[in-house]
């Protein structure tokens, strides 16, 4: 069965530093999503993307993230400048129509 | 706004035992309802889904029915094994088509042997 799969499983990095989480989602899809997860906390929709522009955004999404989907297969998320807060799973799903297949996820680790 | 109220967990069960985790919904149109399970250090898996009201889904012995009278979509199995041990999350999507989901807090459920 076709997956969306992320890279990489654990990033850890500085403060202040850029981070780009990818991911490949699955071929037919033609929608594409970020979501995060705070340890123990719920699952909180960032940002959807579709024909080449964000479809949707969050309150959390703000101007320190962007996405891109830079080639046919590559969809990232880009943290321009990581804070503490940051720190979470960064979970990738497209769908194309519903429902959302999700990615294992990146742990991110801000330091 | 739309959103998912679970019951809180965590919630621990011995083997063979039958699972509830209630999940109710608030939303403005007829959403689509979805059960979603996070087994320990892996991402979201779709459990099952149901697309309009009495539908039930079912999947590796789980069901959830859709009511719209009570706006309830609770997930229930009859014999919980060790390996049912995992988050669950109910989620709806009310716009349909590559909109963003809203998923409830989660459920955390224990299985002890």
């Amino acid at each position: 069965e076709p997956e969306v799969t992320q890279t990489p499983s654990h990033q850890v990095t500085q403060m202040g530093q850029e981070v780009i989480l990818r991911c490949v989602p699955i071929s037919n899809h033609l929608y594409f999503y970020w979501y995060r997860q705070i340890l123990g906390q719920k699952v909180e929709f960032l940002v959807s993307f579709y024909n080449n522009e964000i479809s949707e955004k969050s309150e959390i999404f703000d101007d320190q993230f962007s996405v891109e989907r830079p080639d046919g297969s590559n969809f990232t998320l880009k943290i321009r400048s990581t804070k503490l807060e940051d720190s979470a799973m960064y979970f990738c799903a497209s769908s194309g129509p519903s429902p959302l297949h999700f990615g294992n996820g990146t742990r991110l680790t801000v330091t | 706004g739309d959103s998912v109220t679970q019951m809180e967990g965590p919630v621990t069960l011995s083997e063979e035992a039958f699972l509830t985790i209630n999940c109710t919904y608030t939303a403005t149109g007829y959403p689509s309802l979805f059960w979603y399970v996070q087994y320990p250090g892996e991402g979201l898996q779709l459990l099952l889904k149901a697309t309009k009201a009495d539908d039930k889904g079912s999947n590796k012995g789980f069901e959830a029915t859709y009511r719209k009278e009570t706006t309830s979509f609770h997930l229930e199995k009859g014999s919980v094994q060790v390996s049912d041990s995992a988050v669950y999350f109910c989620a709806l999507s009310d716009r349909g088509y590559g909109q963003n989901f809203v998923f409830g807090p989660g459920t955390r459920l224990s299985v002890l042997p």
